[in-house]
């Protein structure tokens, strides 16, 4: 079983949208949880770390259930900029995994 | 600061060559890490660091040797490169978690091919 799984999509959204991305994880002594963005061709970079209370940044909302073991971002107001790959990684001791990532395409 | 550089930035390897990828962070982060990327793979842990001269393996280490003789340089050999290794090499840098913060910052990547 991997570690971190998502769905893959892509999801193609028009300006403006709402969309929401899931994760799961399979190791429940997980002890951090995070969302990156890659864009195409460039490294990974942080977009948000997930707190168990949840957190938001602007547009971006972060959501943890430890007892689901579930990890979901949400973007609203969608800009064609928002358009990327989104990691999800989950920290189990030294080590970090990282789902396949969720594309997303913003569509004018 | 310059953050993680990686260098080369590309490279073209044939069948059983070597090569030695360096990454340089000038954070003074404690924990170090090399990726490799496949495409439907995601980031697979090659091997990692958790202080000077220390290194452990990750989840795909065959193929692979690693150094870490300072604490702000982490080197990736392949002795004899194959095919299998074409991919694209990330190093990535942390404090040591659960401090904070303790996101990963990476390098912009190194391109490898192996024909």
């Amino acid at each position: 079983r991997k570690e971190v799984e998502q769905d893959p999509g892509p999801f193609n959204v028009p300006e403006g949208a709402t969309v929401a991305f899931n994760c799961t994880y399979s190791n429940s002594a997980s002890q951090s949880f995070f969302w990156y963005r890659q864009d195409c061709r460039k490294e990974p970079k942080l977009l948000m770390s997930v707190y168990s209370s949840g957190n938001e940044d602007g547009r971006f909302t972060a959501q943890l259930n430890r007892a689901s073991q579930y990890i979901s971002l949400l973007i609203r107001d969608s800009k064609l900029s928002d358009s990327a790959t989104y990691l999800c990684v989950v920290n189990t001791g030294n080590q970090f995994y990282f789902g396949t990532g969720t594309s997303l395409t913003v569509i004018p | 600061n310059a953050g993680v550089t990686q260098t080369p930035k590309f490279r073209v390897l044939k069948t059983g060559q070597s090569m030695t990828l360096l990454c340089a962070q000038d954070m003074n982060h404690e924990y170090m890490y090399w990726y490799r990327q496949d495409p439907g793979m995601g980031l697979r842990l090659i091997h990692y660091s958790v202080g000077e001269g220390t290194t452990a393996k990750g989840e795909v280490p065959d193929g692979y040797n690693v150094s870490r003789l300072k604490k702000q340089n982490f080197l990736l050999g392949l002795e004899s490169a194959a095919p299998s290794q074409t991919s694209v090499y990330f190093c990535a840098s942390s404090l040591r978690p659960p401090r904070f913060p303790y996101e990963q910052y990476f390098g912009p990547g190194t391109r490898l091919t192996v024909t």
